[in-house]
């Protein structure tokens, strides 16, 4: 198994700034992933993060907006800028493990915009 | 905790029952399943997967069975304990592109009562 770290694991923000989300994996892994899970909700995915160039977004969700940055094969960030309440939401590191192939899934920042 | 499966569809079942829970995906391409356990303030949890070549796979306690033909997934958890109580997702694996990325359905909502 894996064991993904998020920090912060939740942050309370002023509308119009920006946040940055750290993902830690201890694990050899393949690829990474950030998904939105609004409240209620299923999970969306935001972008695929690739190591060292830009991440591949998903429709709807634009580079300006979450910039996402992997530096190394086990960490990434996600930025959540200029924040609005509609930005409210958890957002979710996940990361396919090179050895058996699951995608695991760290327990998520809980963003509330106000 | 967290208003996770807030707005969801919901399966409640007693204690001691068998539960099913069903999902239909939409890519007739997609080749890989898996069903995931969210619990309040967590993040997903690999359950069990299948692949496309198969229509059923047991694990402990639990069993998917996959039918292509009318796309459609289902989680059965035998005599379903409190423990079981969380949100459950299904998710398909999509190649778009080069990318391999899991698509995750709308989720349901267990509810185990004594």
């Amino acid at each position: 198994s894996a064991v993904i770290s998020q920090k912060p694991s939740r942050d309370i923000c002023q509308r119009g700034t920006s946040l940055t989300i750290q993902c830690q994996v201890d694990s050899q892994v393949t690829m990474m992933f950030w998904y939105r899970q609004q409240p209620g909700q299923s999970l969306t995915l935001i972008a695929t993060a690739n190591q060292g160039s830009e991440a591949t977004y998903e429709s709807g969700f634009v580079i300006d907006k979450f910039p996402i940055s992997r530096p190394n094969l086990t960490f990434s960030t996600l930025t959540v800028s200029n924040m609005s309440p509609e930005d409210s939401s958890i957002y979710l590191c996940s990361a396919l493990v090179i050895w058996t192939g699951e995608l695991f899934f760290g327990e998520g920042s809980r963003l509330t915009v106000l | 905790g967290e208003s996770v499966g807030l707005h969801l569809p919901t399966l409640s079942v007693q204690e001691g029952d068998n539960s099913i829970i069903n999902c239909a995906y939409s890519n007739s391409a997609s080749d890989y399943f898996i069903w995931y356990k969210q619990e309040s303030g967590k993040g997903p949890q690999f359950i069990i997967d299948i692949r496309s070549n198969m229509d059923k796979r047991q694990g402990q306690r639990v069993t998917v069975l996959l039918n292509k033909t009318v796309k459609h997934l289902s989680l059965q958890i035998a005599a379903t304990q409190p423990g079981d109580s969380a949100v459950y997702f299904c998710a398909e694996k999509e190649a778009e592109g080069g990318y391999n990325k899991l698509i995750f359905g709308a989720g349901t909502r267990l509810a185990v009562h004594p």
